[in-house]
């Protein structure tokens, strides 16, 4: 039973590039929540898609966008990277919008901007 | 704005030692709390409860939600090297999403 696989592990990129980091839900899940974790912090919520569309959104600038695929696998992008935007980036997954029920994290990638 | 709150922020001990780890929150609509254990990477999950009052245990950890204080704690008992982990409480308000605590560090000294 494959859990939540997320590509890339680790990515470097420089100031104003573009990203797009890959999540593919465990088996049977069909909704995907994003989240950023800085260091020494908990993960923060980015957003979520469920049937393909954005369902709930945090407080995250339109740099953030995603998207979700017929077979539940979900990309986060970012544009305009900032320093700031260095986290590991987890992606979680859960059945029916997850309301009643835990997410399951993957492994995250771990974006360094330079 | 939602918020949780979780105590100490670092802990070390010794094998051996139980441990208690705590976690208020305020949350709009509160749904459920769970509690996620994090070593390199991924949060793994531990338990979830939405009833207070009722103790969720499994083998060596438990833990228990008090809805009308808006608090949980979570416990470790006979603590091992292999629990030192980031110990992160989450919260789910009525939109479902998770709002995470900055967790606590623990370590276990052989």
């Amino acid at each position: 039973d494959a859990g939540v696989t997320q590509s890339p592990t680790h990515l470097i990129k420089t100031r104003g590039q573009q990203v797009t980091l890959r999540c593919s839900p465990k088996s049977g899940h069909d909704t995907v929540s994003w989240y950023q974790q800085a260091l020494g912090q908990g993960p923060q919520f980015i957003f979520q898609y469920y049937e393909e569309e954005e369902r709930q959104r945090g407080n995250f600038p339109d740099r953030f966008s995603g998207h979700q695929f017929p077979n539940y696998s979900s990309e986060l992008n970012v544009n305009a990277l900032l320093l700031g935007d260095s986290a590991l980036y987890l992606c979680a997954s859960s059945l029916g919008r997850g309301l009643n029920q835990p997410q399951h994290f993957g492994d995250g990638t771990r974006l360094s901007i330079l | 704005e939602d918020k949780v709150v979780q105590s100490p922020l670092s802990l070390v001990v010794h094998e051996g030692d139980t441990v208690t780890l705590n976690c208020s929150y305020e949350v709009t609509n509160f749904r459920s709390l769970l509690w996620y254990k994090q070593e390199k990477k991924a949060p793994t999950f531990l338990f979830m409860l939405t009833s207070s009052g009722i103790e969720k245990k499994s083998g060596r950890l438990s833990s228990i939600l008090d809805k009308k204080e808006l608090f949980s704690i979570l416990n470790i008992t006979a603590t091992q090297t292999g629990d030192s982990a980031v110990y992160l409480c989450a919260v789910r308000g009525s939109q479902g999403n998770l709002i995470f605590g900055k967790g606590t560090k623990l370590s276990v000294k052989p």
